[in-house]
């Protein structure tokens, strides 16, 4: 069974950038979640997709935008980078209807 | 909207002793789910116990056990015989399901074991 996976694990951006960041679902999952987690804090949800639809957002700005494909793999797009955006993202699938998300190992991004 | 609160940023635990991490957390709802996510310093977060609200038994996966309180909105994770490679940041989570399983988290309780 492969675990969830996530490119690039670094990334350095200037503001004002555009930044996509890869997730491949754990093997049988058909939904992937993005997560936000700034530093000392708890991940914050971005959105979910599933069916290729998204499926759920939380409160972040129209600039994050993002993709599932069929083979239920997902990228998440910044836009316009901020300095405030600097974080560890953090990808997590599931299979739709069972609330248990496991978690990729997360691309950490530093916004100048 | 729901809230998961962490009041323990930092804890400390002698190796091969017991450990009580705290949880509270806020919602109207009454099925719901909940978890212990740990994470290390390579930053994966992973899962560590997970309990389903209308379950009245507490939830035990090995060294791992939790106190669910449903009345009082309390979930606390209890380690037992603490080893080294516990050392983590502990995170409590929530969510419930209306097909949108999104992961309420708390702020994390820094967790060292002390050889």
């Amino acid at each position: 069974e492969t675990g969830v996976t996530q490119s690039p694990t670094h990334l350095i951006k200037t503001r004002g950038q555009q930044v996509t960041l890869r997730c491949s679902s754990q093997s049988g999952h058909n939904t992937v979640s993005w997560y936000q987690q700034a530093l000392g804090q708890g991940p914050q949800f971005i959105f979910q997709y599933y069916r290729e639809e998204e499926n759920g957002r939380g409160n972040f700005p129209p600039r994050f935008s993002g993709l599932q494909f069929p083979n239920y793999s997902s990228e998440l797009n910044v836009n316009a980078l901020e300095l405030d955006d600097s974080a560890l993202y953090l990808c997590a699938s599931s299979f739709h209807g069972v609330e248990t998300q496991y978690f990729g190992p997360g691309t950490r991004l530093l916004v100048l | 909207a729901q809230t998961v609160t962490q009041s323990q940023p930092e804890m400390s635990v002698q190796e091969a002793e017991t450990v009580t991490l705290s949880c509270t957390y806020d919602t109207s709802e009454s099925d719901y789910y909940l978890f212990w996510y740990k994470q290390p310093p390579s930053r994966q977060m992973i899962l560590v116990i997970r309990q389903e609200a209308y379950k009245q038994q507490n939830a035990t996966e090995n060294r791992f056990s939790v106190n669910f309180q449903k009345a009082a909105k309390s979930f606390s994770l209890k380690i037992s015989d603490s080893q080294l490679g516990d050392a983590a940041m502990y995170f409590c989570a929530f969510t419930i399901y209306f097909g949108n399983e999104k992961l309420t988290f708390g702020t994390g309780t820094r967790l060292t074991i002390i050889p």
